[in-house]
């Protein structure tokens, strides 16, 4: 079974530039999660997809931050103007259930490393 | 956001050692306990989801227990290897929407 996928692996832009992110999650997988992780820090949700709807998207930086889930499948994260702080690892996670419970089961990419200069 | 902490932040093991880290969550309303291993340049991959106080989980070299009561798990890596080499997360989901806090991580080190 092929994992989640992710592009690119790595990016460096400059501040006040734009960047996107792609996120293939497994086939059949309902939920799909990004998630920012800064240096020093534990991944934190920025928005949750069950199928093509948005299930959460409370920690979302929405003045710059904007995602989609084109036909409930792959999804796109993009930041526009990129800031300093936005340095970090973006993680794509997909998970089977269509409600995500407590034992939940979240299979992760390798994750986009974006540096911002 | 859920208060979850791991210590120690890092730590450095000398090849065939065995080493143990804590990750510390909220003691109520407990439904589970993730772990998770993230080697460099990888995906992070599921190790255990811990679910019963005084469980204890096994997966080759690496084990964990569970305190719900307490508010605790520890990992332990029993005769590390360099391929143990990796930051361990823990995540704990939340009662009301199972979004998952994760800890900071430990990242360990195994010198050969």
């Amino acid at each position: 079974e092929a994992g989640v996928a992710q592009s690119p692996r790595y990016k460096i832009i400059e501040k006040r530039q734009s960047v996107a992110f792609w996120c293939n999650p497994i086939s059949g997988h309902a939920t799909l999660y990004w998630y920012q992780q800064i240096l020093g820090q534990g991944p934190k949700l920025l928005i949750q997809f069950q199928n093509n709807g948005v299930v959460d998207d409370s920690q979302l930086p929405k003045d710059r931050f904007s995602a989609e889930r084109l036909k409930g499948v792959d999804s796109t994260l993009k930041i526009q103007p990129a800031k300093l702080e936005d340095s970090a690892v973006y993680l794509c996670a997909s998970s089977l259930g269509t409600v995500g419970g407590p034992y939940n089961e979240q299979f992760f990419g390798p994750g986009t490393r974006l540096t911002v200069l | 956001i859920l208060n979850v902490e791991q210590s120690p932040q890092s730590l450095h093991v000398q090849e065939g050692d065995s080493t143990n880290f804590t990750c510390s969550f909220p003691s109520s309303n407990f439904y589970a306990l993730h772990w998770y291993r993230w080697e460099t340049a990888k995906s992070p991959e599921a190790l255990f989801v811990m679910t019963l106080n005084g469980d204890e989980k096994k997966k080759g070299r690496i084990s964990a227990t569970l305190n719900t009561k307490e508010g605790y798990s520890y990992l332990y890596i029993k005769g590390s290897q360099p391929e143990d080499s990796a930051t361990y997360l823990c995540a704990f989901p939340s009662s009301n929407d199972y979004k998952l806090s994760f800890g900071a991580g430990t990242t360990v080190t195994v010198r050969a």
